[in-house]
């Protein structure tokens, strides 16, 4: 089955470490970009990339960091300078050609 | 990047036809209008897309007036399943930075 994969689904971590969000996509999609959600609230984009070895801030970049190696791997490390890293993380790629997005499950973390 | 205004909340009844407009004043002439769907601690999940006139699926229509400035999300017999979030975007696929979502409109649908 084609899609996009975040893993894990629940994700608890104690206040000052880093921690890695994973997503993976096997759509052959050249553009993917991290969210964040809170509760009640739209989805603000954090960083977006359009193809592998580059990538760009979105609105709310501080406390994260991205890579983009390989094509189908988009990962998301919210680091200890991130204020409030709980929240509900979504991951989403696109083909680039149209703008429709397909979105992960999300992460939900938690920093207690 | 072309800003949405859309209605922070509607209630429906089962069965009745629900329709949701976004207003989109300063929308470029390459772009398109695309409406997700949010269900909780889930997500967006596309429903339709259009640039002009009228699209239809096996889902929802979307109505986009000549001068593009709104759009309007039509479901058909809401039942209580469709109780969700419903985001409209305008953007283009110039810029990966197309998808930047409004706070929604949440839809809930009473029986």
């Amino acid at each position: 089955d084609g899609g996009i994969t975040q893993s894990p689904k629940y994700l608890f971590r104690k206040e000052g470490q880093n921690v890695t969000l994973s997503c993976e996509q096997n759509l052959n999609h050249d553009a993917m970009y991290w969210y964040r959600q809170d509760p009640g609230q739209g989805l603000r984009l954090i960083y977006y990339s359009q193809i592998v070895n580059d990538f760009q801030k979105g609105d709310i970049a501080e406390g994260y960091s991205v890579s983009r190696e390989k094509k189908e791997s988009f990962p998301l490390t919210v680091t200890s300078a991130q204020k409030n890293p709980t929240a509900f993380y979504l991951c989403a790629s696109s083909i680039g050609t149209v703008p429709q997005a397909f979105f992960g499950q999300g992460t939900r973390l938690t920093v207690v | 990047l072309a800003k949405t205004t859309q209605p922070i909340s509607m209630d429906s009844y089962e069965g009745q036809e629900v329709n949701i407009t976004c207003s989109h004043n300063n929308i470029a002439t390459n772009d398109y209008i695309t409406w997700y769907q949010q269900f909780p601690s889930q997500g967006p999940r596309f429903i339709i897309q259009g640039y002009k006139t009228k699209v239809t699926n096996e889902v929802a229509s979307l109505f986009i007036p000549a001068d593009r400035k709104s759009s309007t999300l039509s479901l058909p017999r809401v039942s209580l399943s469709d109780t969700a979030v419903y985001y409209c975007l305008v953007g283009n696929s110039g810029s990966a930075r197309q998808l930047t979502f409004g706070s929604g409109t949440q839809l809930t649908v009473l029986p």
